[in-house]
């Protein structure tokens, strides 16, 4: 596989459960990131991590916790989460460096519905 | 007020027809991404801009640094250009929000 996967491509859940969202890059990439695009608002920067290391954290709830074992893979644990959480939720790489000053590669997203 | 600002929200153009988007912004910025967005929520870099002008194909993108405002040609278009548009500021601030994106332009391209 080339480029930025993200697994499941769709999630419904319920505001107890817990469920966790994976993405992987085969690109070689030094960077990735979180990104949350509700319904009608702009897209939201959540988690950066840069070289394996979180720098920045946009003040996210704590039910939505990252975690990035290696370069390659990103996951996005959810629990207790709340209906105006249902939104599509993109993972993405760069080579790495400041935010922003590099190209982004975009996954194709987990849209997720709270129930 | 927004700090990035696009316009038009909606267009819908012949195919064919030269399209023009635009961004306007009212912080400093270090850098401007153009992305495209089609249906289904997969995204794709177009161009990143920190002066002057960028050429991919039938795109092309200008910035304005002074005046804050940079816009998104397509020549030619195509249905194939239908997507949403959307603009990405990297700011100067050192905060968490230094990446700042536009609502996004809805771009149909019809036959």
């Amino acid at each position: 596989e080339t480029g930025v996967t993200q697994t499941p491509r769709h999630l419904v859940m319920g505001m107890t459960n817990k469920k966790s969202l994976k993405c992987e890059q085969h690109l070689g990439h030094n960077a990735m990131y979180w990104y949350k695009q509700s319904a009608k608002k702009p897209l939201e920067l959540m988690f950066v991590y840069n070289f394996k290391e979180q720098t920045e954290n946009n003040s996210v709830p704590s039910r939505f916790s990252p975690e990035c074992p290696n370069s390659s893979h990103l996951f996005l644990h959810l629990h207790t989460l709340q209906p105006e959480d249902s939104a599509l939720y993109l993972c993405a790489s760069s080579q790495g460096g400041a935010v922003g000053t590099d190209t982004q590669y975009f996954g194709p997203g987990t849209r997720l519905t709270v129930l | 007020k927004n700090e990035v600002e696009q316009s038009p929200q909606n267009l819908t153009a012949q195919e064919g027809e030269f399209i023009t988007i635009n961004c306007s912004y009212s912080v400093g910025i270090s850098a401007l991404h153009w992305l495209q967005q089609h249906p289904g929520g997969g995204i794709v870099s177009l161009f990143m801009l920190s002066s002057g002008k960028k050429k991919h194909g039938r795109l092309i993108a200008t910035i304005n640094i002074q005046e804050k405002h940079s816009s998104l040609h397509i020549t030619a278009s195509h249905p194939r250009d239908s997507a949403v548009y959307i603009c990405a500021v990297v700011s100067l601030k050192t905060s968490y929000d230094k990446v700042i994106f536009g609502p996004g332009t809805s771009l149909s391209v019809i036959p």
